[in-house]
């Protein structure tokens, strides 16, 4: 998984805690991105970083804050966990911008109860 | 809204055939193109990609084309294995750092 790990891979949390995700990555790569996969939506962007303390709204990036301290590590914190929020979610890093294809990591697989 | 989408959301292939797999998009202004392999409690994993200018690229037994008149890409698969059953995920790249995903097709190989 090209030096991406997710931690931690599998959660089950009570609706209305917090909840923080976590990427790390060895590559050094510039762009990190958090995604989440449900059946018959493919993946989709939640929210991405284009460097330290960089970040941006993707396109569902309601519920969900990101930070970005350092270069290796993209945390992403669901503040109060909904039902809704249940989901596998998926760290991916790229090199460049505008045309690079994206490294995934494993998974977290999320259940919000 | 502009998207990226999958024709079909399974297929199902003997194995030894050759699998194609469809993908229509609709943004005629993305300038990028790939194509993603994704196994079972896996992450996705790149396959091929393909840039706006061309219409074909190989790949160790894969070929990715791109048509843009009529806004049509397809990943062929040769003699198709059963390493070769996953989703498969086509994805496009407006010009920006992001990418935008299909639903993702299913290949189940059959023996």
């Amino acid at each position: 998984d090209a030096g991406i790990t997710q931690s931690p891979r599998h959660k089950v949390t009570e609706t209305g805690t917090p909840v923080t995700l976590r990427c790390h990555q060895t590559e050094n790569h510039r762009y990190m991105y958090w995604y989440r996969q449900d059946p018959g939506h493919g993946l989709r962007l939640i929210h991405y970083s284009y460097g330290v303390k960089d970040t941006d709204k993707g396109e569902v990036s309601d519920g969900y804050s990101v930070s970005r301290s350092k270069t290796e590590d993209f945390l992403l914190t669901l503040e109060s966990a909904t039902s809704s929020q249940t989901s596998v979610y998926f760290c991916a890093i790229s090199e460049v911008a505008g045309g690079s294809e994206q490294y995934f990591g494993p998974g977290t697989r999320l259940t919000v109860t | 809204g502009e998207s990226v989408g999958l024709h079909l959301p399974t297929l199902s292939v003997q194995e030894g055939d050759n699998s194609i797999i469809n993908c229509a998009y609709s943004n005629s202004a993305s300038d990028y193109f790939i194509w993603y392999k994704q196994e079972s409690g896996k992450g996705p994993q790149f396959i091929i990609d393909i840039r706006s200018n061309m219409d074909k690229r190989q790949g160790q037994r894969v070929t990715v084309l791109l048509n843009k008149t009529v806004k049509h890409l397809s990943l062929q698969i040769a003699a198709t294995q059963p390493g070769d059953s996953a989703v498969y995920f086509c994805a496009e790249n407006r010009g920006d750092y992001k990418l935008s995903f299909g639903a993702g097709t299913t290949v189940t190989v059959r023996a």
